[in-house]
């Protein structure tokens, strides 16, 4: 049961473009989101989270968008680096729980030069 | 540098052995958790300590089991190895509730 999906295994964007990722998660009971990045042979690296009682949190380039009602979020990264290729997560989790981050699968971004 | 360590970074063992993969949160958290990630697959969550006792389980095999210390640091024993456990095995720490700092990950090889 895969409750939190990333649909699009990769992703390629030009240099200084948008590059948005999305997540789509099945348990209503997330409220907690985050999203990290990692490159090959290391650990992954939080990026930036949201909490369900927003729809929109900022962290200079990087975007993250919540809709509940579509059990959807994003991830906009403007502009794309190519220092930004590197495989992207979300995760979410339920706080009134024990707090265990379900991940997706993961998006490979690469930003072309 | 996320403040996670993780020992050993390589592991090479035989079908039916068993390995232990230590991990030392970040100074300060109380939560460690494990992941296990085949490859290139996602992340996939094996279990959560808490101040060393065990808080949510997730699709740990039997055959894998974890404790966390009093000094918080936390094992991964890992037994009866098959080559479907060759991966990388992530920990991480958080304050509870808050986000997950990982560490470098151990890459075991089973041959």
């Amino acid at each position: 049961d895969q409750q939190v999906k990333q649909n699009s295994p990769s992703l390629s964007v030009q240099e200084g473009r948008i590059s948005i990722l999305n997540c789509d998660y099945t348990n209503s009971m997330f409220d907690y989101f985050l999203w990290y990045k990692k490159y090959p042979a290391e650990g992954p690296t939080f990026l930036i989270s949201i909490s369900s009682i927003k729809d929109k949190n900022e962290d200079g380039r990087f975007t993250v968008f919540l809709n509940k009602s579509a059990k959807h979020l994003s991830l906009h990264i403007v502009p794309s680096q190519p220092g930004d290729s590197a495989v992207y997560f979300c995760a979410a989790s339920a706080t009134s729980g024990t707090y265990k981050y379900i991940f997706g699968t993961g998006t490979r971004l690469k930003v072309l030069a | 540098d996320s403040g996670v360590t993780q020992t050993p970074k390589h592991l090479i063992t035989a079908t039916g052995q068993r390995v232990t993969l230590r991990c030392s949160p970040r100074s300060g958290d109380l939560s460690v958790y494990w992941y296990q990630q085949s490859l290139d697959q996602g992340l996939q969550f094996l279990i959560q300590y808490y101040n060393g006792e065990e808080r949510a389980k997730g699709n740990i095999l039997e055959r894998f089991s974890a404790q966390q210390f009093p000094d918080l640091h936390s094992e991964l024993n890992l037994s009866s190895l098959e080559l479907g456990d060759s991966a990388l095995y992530f920990c991480a720490s958080s304050v509870f509730g808050q986000s997950l700092f990982f560490g470098p990950g151990t890459r075991l090889t089973v041959l």
